[in-house]
C-alpha cells in the first residue's frame, strides 16, 4: 500500500503570509496531483507534476515535485482568504487505473484576513 | 448539467436501514469512481467503473456495500444494513478516460450520509 503524508494538518495564518505544504512517502509515483476542496464541494483538480524536479506555478501558488518523484510541496506566496480550504495531494501508481490513485490527508488551511 | 451531479446532497438514516446514493457523471465520460471521505481521513477508493468492463471493486469495505452503472452512464452506490461508521461524504468522480496520467478527474459534490 502506498501512503502519503501531508503536513501540516492544520494551518492557520494571516492574509499575506507565505506557507508551505509538504507531502512525502516513501513510494515512488510516476505523477502527483494537488486538489483543493472547499466546504460542501468536491475536490478540484489544481496541478499534475510528472517530472522528477518539476516546477509548476499557477499565480500565486508553486508546485514541486521531488527529484525522487516521492514528496511534493505546495508554496503559496502571499496568502488571500480566498485561499482557504482542504488541500490534498494524491500520487498515481506506476500500475495507474482507480487504486492507483492515493490521497493524503489533506492539509486544512485557513487565511485570516 | 456540466459538471457530476450527486443526489441526494444530505442523507440521514437509522442504523440497520438501506440506503442508495446515485452519481450522474459528465456526459461522455466513460470512467467513474466512488470514494468515501471520513473526518479527518483522506479520500478512500471504492469502486471504480471504465467503459464496459467489470468494474473494480478493490475497495468496498464489506460485503454490504455493492454499486452498479446502468447504460454507462448513472451509477449507484448500495449500502445495505447501514453501521454507524458508515457515516462519511461519499463522493462520486468521472473522468473522460481510466487514465490519470494527463487527465483530469472531476468529482461531485458528494453525498453526506449520517447513520444515527
Amino acid at each position: 500500500t502506498q501512503l502519503l503524508e501531508q503536513s501540516p494538518q492544520f494551518l492557520s495564518i494571516q492574509e499575506g503570509e507565505n506557507l508551505t505544504v509538504y507531502c512525502n512517502s516513501s513510494s515512488v509515483f510516476s505523477s502527483l496531483q494537488w486538489y483543493r476542496q472547499e466546504p460542501g464541494e468536491g475536490p478540484v483538480l489544481l496541478v499534475t507534476v510528472v517530472t522528477g524536479g518539476e516546477v509548476k506555478k499557477l499565480k500565486r501558488l508553486t508546485f514541486q515535485f521531488g527529484d525522487a518523484r516521492k514528496d511534493s510541496s505546495l508554496h503559496i506566496t502571499a496568502a488571500q482568504p480566498g485561499d482557504t480550504g482542504l488541500y490534498l495531494c494524491a500520487g498515481v501508481g506506476s500500475g495507474g487505473g482507480a487504486d492507483g490513485l492515493t490521497f493524503g490527508k489533506g492539509t486544512h488551511l485557513i487565511i485570516q484576513p | 448539467g456540466a459538471g457530476v451531479s450527486q443526489s441526494p446532497s444530505n442523507k440521514v438514516t437509522e442504523k440497520g436501514k438501506d440506503v442508495e446514493l446515485r452519481c450522474d457523471p459528465i456526459s461522455g465520460h466513460t470512467a467513474l469512481y466512488w470514494y468515501r471521505q471520513s473526518l479527518g481521513q483522506g479520500l478512500e477508493f471504492l469502486i471504480y467503473f471504465q467503459g464496459n468492463s467489470a468494474p473494480d471493486k478493490s475497495g468496498l469495505p464489506s460485503d454490504r456495500f455493492s454499486a452498479e452503472r446502468t447504460g454507462g452512464s448513472v451509477s449507484t452506490l448500495t449500502i445495505q444494513r447501514t453501521q454507524q461508521e458508515d457515516s462519511a461524504v461519499y463522493l462520486c468522480a468521472s473522468s473522460p478516460t481510466g487514465q490519470f496520467a494527463g487527465n483530469t478527474i472531476y468529482f461531485g459534490e458528494g453525498s453526506w450520509l449520517t447513520v444515527v
